[in-house]
């Protein structure tokens, strides 16, 4: 069974909503995970990693104020894409290692539609 | 970040093998070889990693080249639920998966 929830599994909604996406570890804890985004017919892209008690680090031209990252718990990271536009349409998906070093387990992802 | 090289497709038949080759040839020596697949509309899926060795597991098998510049995801037998997107990626130094674009594997019944 998924070992890695990720939740909603789609959304759709307004110009200009704020519109935040969980991904939980359901039997293992993660100080860390990553959260990627993947446009239409494209590879993923990683977006920034999520560090548990501290600040996420992001990648380069990702706009950190307009992804806001939280892990305030080693068994859930939170990504919310705040005054979403059309153009932040894509499938966000989350992933966290059982362990340091170890193979990463990765949710069904987040299919958001900004209208 | 060790630049990956995958073909962009492959066509296989049902219950053939598949041999999904990668070059890596800026790989560091300590960077282990990843492979994680895509079925369409989910999340990836860990399928096999290693370093120098060869390795197996239940879902398939890791052939690593001596100079470790190339590595080859071998499945023995392909199914359709094998149909997806194959992603070959050096780590080392980081936790980070750089994803690159991948081989569309497709099957054929």
């Amino acid at each position: 069974g998924a070992v890695v929830s990720q939740h909603p599994s789609w959304v759709i909604c307004k110009s200009g909503t704020s519109v935040k996406i969980e991904c939980r570890s359901l039997d293992f804890q993660a100080t860390t995970m990553f959260w990627y985004r993947q446009f239409p017919k494209q590879s993923l892209m990683l977006m920034a990693t999520s560090n548990e008690g501290s600040k996420a680090t992001y990648e380069q031209g990702v706009e950190k104020d307009k992804f806001l990252i939280n892990h305030a718990s080693l068994t859930l990271s939170t990504l919310t894409v705040t005054s979403a536009h059309p153009e932040d349409s894509s499938f966000y998906i989350c992933s966290a290692p059982r362990g340091r070093w170890q193979p990463q387990h990765f949710g069904d992802g987040t299919r958001l539609s900004i209208l | 970040d060790a630049k990956t090289t995958q073909p962009n497709s492959m066509e296989s038949n049902e219950e053939e093998p598949v041999h999904l080759p990668c070059n890596h040839s800026t790989i560091s020596g300590t960077d282990y070889i990843h492979w994680y697949r895509q079925l369409p509309s989910q999340g990836p899926e860990y399928v096999i990693h290693g370093l120098t060795s060869n390795v197996n597991n239940r879902m398939a098998s890791l052939a690593i080249a001596e100079d470790r510049k190339s590595s080859t995801l071998i499945l023995h037998r392909a199914t359709l639920r094998d149909a997806a997107v194959y992603y070959c990626i050096p780590q080392g130094g980081s936790e980070k998966l750089v994803f690159g674009k991948g081989t569309k594997l497709t099957v054929n019944p």
